[in-house]
Parts: structure tokens; sequence; C-alpha cells
């Protein structure tokens, strides 16, 4: 399968906790894109990269989440001292870089419950 | 605040009749208006995308209508099928700015 792999699929962690989440884009694709969704919601955009650079972050993310994507392949999203309200569907996408218009592909994302 | 926002937040349809979602933004320095797909379960698939230079684009039974001027654009599906019950979204400026999304459900 060459499509956009997330892991775990599934995350459930009691408050406080620290959680870690991987995705591995679709390997031409240099832009990698986390977003975060709640029930009947759409996606809310956290943060993007190209290649390894950061280069946007939502004003929605707090410093308890950071993200990183060493030598600009998979990335990590990582959440410290979980709260109920980051309970969410986490969707990872990746893009070729042609300027706007790339179409995005989405991972099947990472569900996390925060008990 | 909403930089996209979509309506209705649901919709029910007969099989074979027309399904209309619509989208209006703000930020006139958008310039990729997509729409997408999701299953439950799923990641969104994107389904169709519009540059503003364009008034429609129509794939299959899929159609996106522009209107720059109004800074909306809408969705229509024909001739629905019970297969395209799924939640839609539009979405603004590359990836970076989504609708709340509408549920369809196309009655049999």
């Amino acid at each position: 399968d060459t499509g956009v792999s997330q892991n775990p699929r599934h995350k459930i962690t009691k408050r406080g906790q620290n959680v870690t989440f991987r995705c591995d884009p679709i390997s031409e694709h240099n832009r990698l894109y986390w977003y975060r969704q709640t029930l009947g919601q759409g996606p809310e955009f956290l943060t993007y990269f190209q290649n390894e650079a950061q280069l946007e972050k939502s004003r929605l993310l707090s410093d308890r989440f950071s993200a990183e994507r060493p030598k600009g392949s998979f990335s990590t999203l990582e959440i410290q001292r979980t709260e109920q309200g980051d309970s969410a569907m986490y969707l990872c996408a990746s893009s070729r870089d042609r300027g706007s218009g790339a179409e995005a592909f989405f991972g099947q994302g990472t569900r996390l419950t925060v008990v | 605040q909403q930089q996209v926002k979509q309506s209705p937040q649901s919709l029910i349809v007969q099989k074979g009749g027309i399904s209309i979602i619509n989208c209006a933004y703000e930020n006139t320095a958008f310039d990729y208006f997509p729409w997408y797909q999701q299953f439950p379960g799923k990641g969104p698939a994107l389904l169709i995308a519009i540059r503003p230079d364009v008034s429609e684009k129509k794939e299959g039974r899929f159609t996106i209508s522009f209107n720059k001027s109004a800074k909306q654009f809408s969705l229509h599906i024909m001739d629905s099928q019970p297969g395209d019950s799924a939640t839609y979204f539009c979405a603004a400026s590359n990836q970076f700015y989504f609708g709340t999304g509408t549920s369809l459900t196309v009655i049999p």
C-alpha cells in the first residue's frame, strides 16, 4: 500500500500522559500536514512541513504540541500532558510541492481518547 | 474565526436527485478550492477542485460552481446515489482551511 500511513490507529491514554503519533507520507511527497478533527467538524489545520522544515503552525497548537519531520520523511506529532479536550482524530496528509493546488492525500487517522 | 463557512449541516436527497452544498469564504487571496468526501472511519479523499479563474468545473456527476465576486462556491452532485452518502467538506487555500462539513444521506 503506497498511501499515507498513520500509527497507531487508536490510542487511549490517561490525562497527563504524553502520546506520540507517527505519519508515513507517500514517498515522493515533500509536503506533510497535520490536522485535528472532532466529531461533526471539519479538519482543523495544525501544522505543515516542506521537507524537514516546519513552515507553518496554527495558533491552535498549544505549547504542549510538537511535530517533527526528521530527514523530510516520516513525521511525528507529540502531545505532552494530555487533557480530555485533546480527544480527537488526528489526521496526516501529504502532497507534492507544485505550488497551490497540489492534491493532498489523507491517512486514516489516529483516534485519541484521553480518559 | 471560521475561514470557510459551509451549509447545510445535513442533507437528505432521494436517489436520482441533485445534492447541493454551499461554501463561502472571506479571504480573496485564496486561490484553490477543493471538495473532499469522507466516509466513517476514513480520512478525507479529494473529490474535485477548482481555481478562481474558472466559474465551473465538471467531473462526471460532480460539478463545482464558483462565484468569485460573491466569494462563494458550491458542489452539485447530479443523479445522487446511495453510495454518495458521506460527509463532504469544502476547503480553501491548499489544505489549510476546511468547512464544517455536510452529512449527505441519499435515500434509495
